[in-house]
């Protein structure tokens, strides 16, 4: 398949955690990357490789992946946070994004 | 500071067509492949070409092959995309992006550097 499939919208209490998650066939022989985009700007890179976190980007991100799916995970969610997460995998899939709203 | 810039965009009408740029700096971008990403208003991310470190492999997704052409000028630092015979559907904030990659069992590839976009408006 050449499809990620992302929930369209997550929601979650501020300071609580919450978990993105991505699926797909190609996650089995590829590591998911994920994107923060905040309205009007470009996207982040936040993870990469399975759990790596580039520089700037809080340790309260972390990422996982088994089989076909990858997931996003936010430990201690905060306001700033708030924005839409895509997963993206061998460069040209991209999920088709994830809403998040910190309530 | 390790950046990309676009431009080149603009409005223009249906059939026309449009070159868009991608300077980067603070790195050496012929030792990267590089990409061309879009953004429909309100949409998703989509993926529109990947150009090798010596412009020699280049793919496309389909619904701009045969329109568009990425090329790159590596003297310059430089990224290009030129679109032609534009229609409505390709209307996007476009951006141009750094394809990281690692080894290993799996394959990696990663956009840790992207530029601010440059918005495309096609009208019929």
């Amino acid at each position: 398949s050449s499809e990620l499939t992302q929930d369209p919208a997550v929601s979650v209490a501020l300071g609580q955690t919450v978990t993105i998650t991505c699926q797909g066939d190609s996650l089995r022989t590829s590591y998911a990357s994920w994107y923060q985009q905040k309205p009007g700007q470009a996207p982040v890179l936040v993870i990469y490789v399975k759990n790596n976190r580039p520089s700037g980007i809080p340790d309260r991100f972390s990422g996982s992946q088994s089989g076909n799916t990858a997931s996003l995970t936010i430990t201690g969610a905060q306001a700033e946070d708030e924005a839409d997460y895509y997963c993206n995998s061998r460069s040209w899939m991209f999920g088709g994004g994830t809403k998040l709203t910190v309530l | 500071e390790v950046k990309l810039v676009e431009s080149g965009g603009g409005v223009v009408q249906s059939g026309g067509s449009l070159r868009l740029s991608c300077a980067a700096s603070g790195f050496a971008s012929s030792s990267y492949w590089m990409t061309w990403l879009r953004q429909a208003p309100g949409k998703g991310l989509e993926w529109v070409a990947n150009i090798q470190e010596d412009g020699s492999a280049k793919y496309y997704v389909e619904a701009v092959k045969g329109r568009f052409t990425v090329s790159r000028d590596n003297a310059k630092n430089s990224l290009h995309l030129q679109m032609t015979s534009l229609r409505p559907e390709d209307t996007a904030f476009y951006y141009c992006a750094r394809i990281d990659a690692r080894g290993g069992d799996y394959i990696s590839e990663y956009f840790q550097v992207w530029g601010q976009g440059t918005l495309v408006t096609v009208f019929s």
